[in-house]
């Protein structure tokens, strides 16, 4: 069974700091995502990975995928209180064009001012 | 890209009823998802929905208690039958475009 793990699960930082979040998977895949909920919402793309050394960026977040060792990371680079979010990674097991992407737990952020 | 629109955005219903979601999307797709995000979870996939044929359910999710409509390559329907409090949760529906995953604005539900 795949299993998509994220950590921490709960972080809580200063703003200006940096930080990682990592998530960690079971299975062979070169596909992942990482998605943005904010409470009482849906939840939104923020950056899709398709290759192994896969590394995009948008404003203070950066996302990096290493196939080889089924983790990807995402970056937060002077954090501020906007980014105060949950973060959820999601793989796709790559079973046969089902598109059946597997979520990671979240890691739940909050930047305090 | 996709916008997907869904209704109810919100439902308050009593245990041992049924409601039926409504998933919309704006351009023509051949899967849809349905997926359940329990309060402080994840999201747990519920069943594909494919035009044409039955939908294929997740372990631990049946047909009788979430029957799913799909009628056309732009429209769904997931119904929470027979409810219960376990049942309180936001559902979302998705679909994917060019690898790309979009996902509706969800559906809460509470049961009491």
């Amino acid at each position: 069974e795949l299993k998509v793990e994220q950590n921490p699960l709960f972080l809580s930082m200063q703003e200006g700091k940096n930080y990682t979040i990592y998530c960690n998977y079971s299975t062979t895949s070169d596909r992942l995502y990482w998605y943005r909920q904010d409470p009482g919402k849906s939840l939104e793309s923020l950056f899709v990975l398709l290759s192994n050394g896969a590394v995009k960026q948008e404003g203070r977040l950066m996302a990096s995928l290493d196939t080889k060792a089924r983790l990807s990371t995402l970056h937060i680079t002077a954090a501020v209180h906007d980014l105060s979010a949950t973060y959820f990674c999601a793989v796709d097991p790559l079973t046969s064009g089902t598109y059946k992407y597997i979520f990671g737990t979240g890691t739940r952020l909050k930047v305090l001012a | 890209s996709a916008v997907i629109s869904q209704k109810p955005s919100r439902d308050i219903c009593q245990r041992g009823t049924s409601l039926t979601i409504q998933c919309q999307v704006d351009s023509q797709v051949t899967m849809m998802f349905w997926y359940r995000q329990q309060p402080g979870q994840s999201l747990t996939l519920i069943a594909t929905a494919n035009q044409g044929s039955e939908a294929t359910y997740e372990s631990g999710f049946v047909i009788d208690k979430f029957p799913i409509s799909r009628p056309n390559l732009t429209f769904s329907t997931l119904t929470v039958s027979n409810m219960s409090p376990e049942d309180s949760s936001i559902y979302l529906c998705s679909v994917v475009v060019v690898y790309e995953q979009y996902f509706g604005p969800g559906t809460r539900l509470t049961v009491t």
